[in-house]
């Protein structure tokens, strides 16, 4: 068990061009999260998948971002024509259903991609 | 709407002091609790969780109890080290099994 696996880990790019971040989950993780972070805050939602199936997407999301999960394993969030408030760490997490068969809030982080845009 | 409230930061204590981290939150039924650290330089962990009233969490030393009378989830640990400096999320679940998430409170412990 390798974890949730994140790349690049940073990325600086200048403003006006496109980034993508990769998430390899934890395998046979059914659901995997996108979320932003910056200083001082907690979590802030984006997006989450249930194999490849994209199931919500937070309002607060710019028609800019794109994620993807085209076999239900890794994710692609591709943000376009960056901004410099773009810049955050961008977070992601899978998790597995229980016995139940109900994914909870356990959740397993990576380490996380952060984004600088000059 | 559901929502979390934690005790602003930085908490600055003493090595071996007792700590607590207030959490008190508002959500529909009876939702999961979970307490998550952000150790410096690493991604977020889970610490503990409870999913019902009057289960205790506990791990490393730290302990929440849910109590469902005052929606709370407090964290507290006997004596804390160093090592436990870190940022530490309350986070319940909502309707949805999602995580409902604050702004996390910044531990700092001095030796």
């Amino acid at each position: 068990d390798t974890g949730v696996s994140q790349n690049p880990r940073h990325k600086i790019t200048k403003r006006g061009q496109n980034v993508t971040f990769r998430c390899d989950p934890i395998s046979e993780h059914n659901r995997l999260y996108w979320y932003r972070q910056t200083l001082g805050q907690g979590p802030e939602f984006l997006t989450y998948f249930q194999n490849e199936a994209q199931l919500e997407k937070s309002r607060l999301l710019s028609d800019r971002f794109s994620a993807e999960r085209p076999k239900g394993s890794f994710s692609t969030l591709e943000i376009q024509r960056t901004e410099q408030g773009d810049s955050a760490m961008y977070l992601c997490a899978s998790s597995s259903p229980t016995r139940g068969g109900q994914n909870t809030g356990e959740l397993f982080f990576g380490e996380g991609s952060r984004l600088t845009v000059l | 709407g559901n929502s979390v409230t934690q005790m602003e930061g930085p908490v600055t204590l003493s090595e071996e002091a007792f700590l607590t981290i207030n959490c008190t939150y508002t959500a529909t039924g009876y939702p999961s609790l979970f307490w998550y650290v952000q150790y410096p330089g690493e991604g977020l962990q889970l610490l503990l969780k409870a999913t019902k009233a009057d289960d205790k969490g506990s791990n490393k030393g730290f302990e929440a109890t849910y109590r469902k009378e005052t929606t709370s989830f407090h964290l507290e640990k006997g004596s804390v080290q160093v090592s436990d400096s870190a940022v530490y999320f309350c986070a319940p679940e909502d309707s949805n099994y999602q995580l409902i998430w604050g702004a996390g409170t910044k531990l700092i412990i001095k030796p």
